[in-house]
């Protein structure tokens, strides 16, 4: 089916473990981002990417690793998991039209880090 | 700093009345500006955006924005609220520079009967 999907829609893990979250769109969308949802703070953007091989810091990078060898793909990875990193995840991508393309969100991954 | 400010955390409304969330926003130009809603447990679905042009944008589910340059706000607006509209609203920013959304913290909307 066409669209932005996540997996594992839930994850719980424990600390030190890594963990990585799958995004995976259809559209062949540019631009792939990832975001992270947390009560009091909206959300907020983890990486994103431009294209294959091409990604850049968000405002919240710090414990994260991402990577894109494929368009349609846009691994989330937690190489060593943290309390803190408790969080629901949004992937969201939008084509290179300019900045006004609308970004299409996927259905999230709650993540528990115990 | 470019940031946006959604200064209601919490709305309450009874169905069939009329509906204004409030989003502030502060760029050094005007920026794109959207609306996002997210009914629980799901992800986040475009209401409607604002690039240029005509002040008052139509979206979908019969939401509506107005950009006010003079207040620096893009206030969204409901004239009949529905049950179904019980959800978390996210206004955003995008400079016209950049690609990722900058969000505000969220208005979490309850409709009473």
């Amino acid at each position: 089916d066409a669209g932005i999907t996540q997996s594992p829609r839930y994850k719980i893990t424990e600390t030190g473990r890594q963990v990585t979250l799958m995004c995976h769109q259809t559209w062949s969308h540019s631009y792939m981002f990832w975001y992270r949802q947390d009560l009091g703070h909206g959300l907020r953007l983890i990486y994103y990417s431009a294209a294959a091989d091409i990604t850049d810091k968000g405002e919240v990078p710090d414990g994260y690793v991402v990577s894109r060898s494929k368009t349609e793909n846009f691994p989330l990875t937690l190489e060593s998991a943290t309390r803190s990193q408790t969080s629901v995840y949004f992937c969201a991508s939008s084509g290179a039209g300019g900045p006004g393309d609308t970004q299409y969100f996927g259905p999230g991954t709650r993540l528990t880090v115990l | 700093a470019q940031s946006v400010t959604q200064p209601d955390i919490h709305i309450t409304v009874s169905e069939g009345a009329s509906l204004e969330l409030r989003c502030n926003y502060s760029y050094g130009a005007t920026p794109y500006l959207f609306w996002y809603v997210q009914s629980p447990g799901q992800g986040l679905q475009l209401l409607l955006k604002y690039f240029s042009g005509d002040t008052l944008v139509q979206g979908i589910k019969g939401f509506e924005a107005e950009f006010k340059r003079s207040q620096s706000s893009f206030n969204l607006r409901k004239p009949s609220v529905h049950w179904s509209d019980a959800a978390e609203y996210f206004c955003a920013a995008l400079s016209g520079t950049g690609y990722a959304l900058n969000f505000g913290k969220g208005t979490s909307l309850l409709v009473t009967p």
